[in-house]
């Protein structure tokens, strides 16, 4: 099993819509969470944190819950520009911090 | 600012050659990680710095990769007797401190990546 899962997608979804990502991860001593997005062959950039009470950025709303060990991300009112491939990240206290990353939810916009 | 560079920005090799990677991470930042990501995959961690020193080692595939950092600053990535698996595109980020808290300060700014071609 993978440290961090998420559906690969492919999501199309047109523009104006509504998207939510999931992202699992099994250590149970993960730490922090992030959301990087990466464009095609391109490097990865960070989208944003996630806290544990949740936080919005915009049309980006994330949200952690560590019982059931998973977060996700919802974007409101799509955008062309949101085609991306997003990025699920962990970092768990393995001794030193590991960052690990998901494969990666892939996401195209329509107009 | 100048960002992190990464150098060279392609490489082919053939099977069995030695290669060197180098990552140039912003300045004061004191955390350094390495990646890979092959084709179409996600990012598989390699190994990370915190200052000169790498707490975590587990993430190199074998014993033919190995790494290091000195001054604080530059990393190289060094890859012997390279394998057609080895193809990928190496990247490198930097980030303030790598505490692992959920910051602004571990931000993780990544360079354009090296591609890394074994024929």
């Amino acid at each position: 099993r993978k440290e961090v899962e998420q559906d690969p997608g492919p999501f199309n979804v047109p523009e104006g819509a509504t998207v939510a990502f999931n992202c699992t991860y099994s250590n149970s001593a993960s730490q922090s969470f992030f959301w990087y997005r990466q464009d095609c062959r391109k490097e990865p950039k960070l989208l944003m944190s996630v806290y544990s009470s949740g936080n919005e950025d915009g049309r980006f709303t994330a949200q952690l819950n560590r019982a059931s060990q998973y977060i996700s991300l919802l974007i409101r009112d799509s955008k062309l520009s949101d085609s991306a491939t997003y990025l699920c990240v962990v970092i768990a206290n393995t001794g030193g911090f590991k960052t690990i990353f998901g494969a990666g939810t892939r996401l195209f916009v329509k107009a | 600012g100048a960002g992190v560079s990464q150098s060279p920005s392609n490489k082919v090799t053939e099977k069995g050659k030695d290669v060197e990677l180098r990552c140039d991470p912003i300045s004061g930042h004191t955390a350094l990680y390495w990646y890979r990501q092959s084709l179409g995959q996600g990012l598989e961690f390699l190994i990370y710095f915190q200052g000169n020193s790498a707490p975590d080692k587990s993430g190199l595939p074998s014993d033919r990769f190995s790494a290091e950092r000195t001054g604080g600053s530059v990393s190289t990535l060094t890859i012997q007797r390279t394998q057609q698996e080895d193809s990928a595109v190496y990247l490198c980020a930097s980030s303030p401190r790598g505490s692992g808290r959920a910051s602004s300060y571990n931000e993780q700014f990544f360079g354009p990546g090296t591609r890394l071609t074994v024929l």
